[in-house]
Order: C-alpha cells, then sequence, then structure tokens
C-alpha cells in the first residue's frame, strides 16, 4: 500500500548548523510532496512544496530535495535557529479513487536546535 | 493558522457522551478535512469533505461522524462509539479544482477522556 516514512524519527544540531530531514515513500504514482512544521500545541504550517518533475526547489533558508529513483524526499534547513525547533512532517498527494485531495502524511522528525 | 478556527482549544469527554468540536474558515476553501494525531504519531485521516452536503469517509472514521451544511464549517462529532478518543484533532482545508493539494491547518483541539 501507500506509505510515507521517515529516517530519522529525531535530530539534534547545534544553532547555525544545515540540518537535513529525510523521508521516503513508496508510491511511484504519487506526484506531489508537501513539507509541514508542527510546533508543539500547535496545527501543522506549510513550508514548503514540490512537483514530481522537479528535483529541487528552494525557498527561504529551505531546500526540498526530491530523488523519484531511489523514492527519497529530504528538507534542508540553512543556518538552523532555535525558532526551527518542531517536528516536520512530509506529506503525499494520494490518488486514491482519482481525487487528488488527500494527503499521506508520515509520522515526523523531532528537530531539536541547541544553542 | 491560516484563516482556520478551531474550538475549542481543550474539551473532555464522559462516558457514553457524544462531543462535537467545531471548525470554521474563512478561506472560501471548497474542501475540508478532520485529522487525527495520537502522540509521536503522523496525522491520520477521520473524514473529509470536497464540496457542501458531501463528505467520504477516511481511513479511520468508526465512531465519528461529520456534516457539511454550508462551506465554511465542518463539524465533527466524536461518539460514544469511538472507544479511545483521547488525541489532538486538526482540521484543514484546501482548494479544489487545482492540481496542487497544500492543506492548512487549524490549531487543533485537544480532546480527553474523565
Amino acid at each position: 500500500g501507500e506509505s510515507v516514512g521517515l529516517h530519522l524519527p529525531t535530530l539534534s544540531v547545534q544553532e547555525g548548523d544545515n540540518s537535513i530531514i529525510n523521508c521516503a515513500y513508496s508510491n511511484s504514482a504519487s506526484d506531489y510532496f508537501i513539507w509541514y512544521k508542527q510546533e508543539s500545541g500547535k496545527g501543522p504550517q506549510f513550508i514548503i512544496d514540490i512537483r514530481s518533475n522537479m528535483d529541487k526547489r528552494q525557498g527561504q533558508r529551505v531546500t526540498v530535495l526530491l530523488n523519484k529513483t531511489v523514492k527519497h524526499l529530504s528538507l534542508q534547513i540553512a543556518a538552523t535557529q532555535p525558532g526551527d525547533s518542531a517536528v516536520y512532517f512530509c506529506a503525499e498527494n494520494g490518488l486514491s479513487g482519482g481525487s487528488n485531495y488527500k494527503l499521506t502524511f508520515g509520522k515526523g522528525t523531532l528537530l531539536t536546535v541547541n544553542p | 493558522d491560516g484563516g482556520i478556527t478551531q474550538s475549542p482549544k481543550y474539551l473532555f469527554r464522559k462516558e457514553g457522551q457524544n462531543v462535537t468540536l467545531s471548525c470554521e474558515q474563512n478561506l472560501n476553501h471548497d474542501a475540508m478535512y478532520w485529522y487525527r494525531q495520537d502522540p509521536g504519531q503522523g496525522l491520520r485521516l477521520i473524514y473529509y469533505s470536497q464540496i457542501v452536503n458531501d463528505f467520504q469517509k477516511g481511513d479511520i472514521a468508526e465512531g465519528y461522524s461529520v456534516s457539511r451544511e454550508k462551506k465554511e464549517s465542518f463539524p465533527l462529532t466524536v461518539t460514544s462509539a469511538q472507544k479511545n478518543p483521547t488525541a489532538f484533532y486538526l482540521c484543514a482545508s484546501s482548494n479544489r479544482g487545482i492540481d496542487k493539494n497544500i492543506q492548512y491547518f487549524g490549531a487543533g483541539t485537544r480532546l480527553s477522556v474523565l
């Protein structure tokens, strides 16, 4: 079945370092991916998205890389700040029943930034 | 929280009681969703609605019910049939008719059993 998972459940980095959060997906038919950030006690917040016809997309301090050959997605955060501490989820566009509305979420990676 | 309001923030349910979680959005989005999040887990889809007066079961719909009488509102009822309701409930909405599905989330409702 379809699944989205993460390689590392926790990641601890020093302030100012770059962070890399990984995600594996199993449905080769998925064509759209989203990264969300969830701070403690809050709802997920959209960070960046990427379509399957792209390998890389950059935002402000964030870059998402997509490797369709090995079905792997990563989120890179440059110059990580304490405010980046949160759980990061990748989500995959589910193509169930022809609908493009359903997202399948991974379990998340907890990023902790040490001052 | 992107124009999506969930209430209450905390909710307590007694044995055998039905409780309703509110979700309102002012983003003019057609699609709305309810997710359940358990500690250390990802989001699991309970119900979703692509348009007013229509909704579909998600992956864990048993023990829950929804309605979509207005575009702006998508309330979730946790019924007494849901034996393990303690969780963080998240509502989301998205545009319809485009080929991307960015879902925007509310701040969540934390439900506990007394």
